[in-house]
């Protein structure tokens, strides 16, 4: 089993639907938790670190459940320019682990 | 935000030969840099920790004769394929810490933008 876990995917939604994004990680020493968006051949770019309180950003909304070991993203009113690999990124100690990603294509 | 640059971002080489790979850190020191590949339609894996002034910390399966890494400065981690095949063609991506940045994002990874390697 993978320390980090995601949808599979690919989501194909319709622009202005609400897509949520589903992590799951198996380590319960994981320290810090992180949504990246990745374009098609180009490098991760931060989207949000993730808080148990819970955090948002405009119409991105991030959650952590540590007795659950899951983690979310919600995107609501989706845009054209959403359309990415979404990926789960956890720390634990010095190490990075990156969930194999979600690619979202948002139709017009 | 902090920048990483990479170079060259993209090199098409022959079987065998070597090829090296720049990550700079151009507004902050680096201390510890990483070094990652990506095979298309996969997710980011990590390759070795490189280390300024000490050997680079190699993840299990990579071979650190054939990748090797040179931490020679605060600002730059150099990533040379040596005798690179086809199976080596991929995505290479380095990122580095801000360790200056404390609070919330202290644990932000800073990445390059890649260096797309084809081994003809």
């Amino acid at each position: 089993r993978k320390e980090v876990e995601q949808d599979p995917g690919p989501f194909n939604v319709p622009e202005g639907a609400t897509v949520a994004f589903n992590c799951t990680y198996s380590n319960s020493a994981s320290q810090s938790f992180f949504w990246y968006r990745q374009d098609c051949r180009k490098e991760p770019k931060l989207l949000m670190s993730v808080y148990s309180s819970g955090n948002e950003d405009g119409r991105f909304t991030a959650q952590l459940n540590r007795a659950s070991q899951y983690i979310s993203l919600l995107i609501r009113d989706s845009k054209l320019s959403d359309s990415a690999t979404y990926l789960c990124v956890v720390t634990r100690d010095d190490k990075i682990i990156f969930g194999k990603g979600t690619r979202l294509h948002i139709l017009p | 935000g902090a920048v990483v640059s990479q170079h060259p971002s993209w090199v098409i080489c022959k079987s065998g030969t070597s090829v090296k790979i720049e990550c700079r850190s151009l507004d902050f020191q680096a201390t510890t840099m990483f070094w990652y590949r990506q095979f298309p339609k996969q997710s980011l894996m990590l390759m070795a920790t490189s280390n300024e002034g000490s050997k680079a910390t190699y993840e299990q399966g990579v071979e650190k004769d054939k990748f090797l890494i040179n931490h020679a400065s605060l600002t730059l981690s150099t990533l040379t394929v040596t005798s690179a095949h086809p199976e080596d063609s991929s995505f290479y991506i380095c990122s580095a810490r801000d360790f200056s940045r404390r609070g919330g994002s202290y644990n932000e990874q800073f990445f390059g933008p890649g260096t797309r390697l084809t081994v003809l």
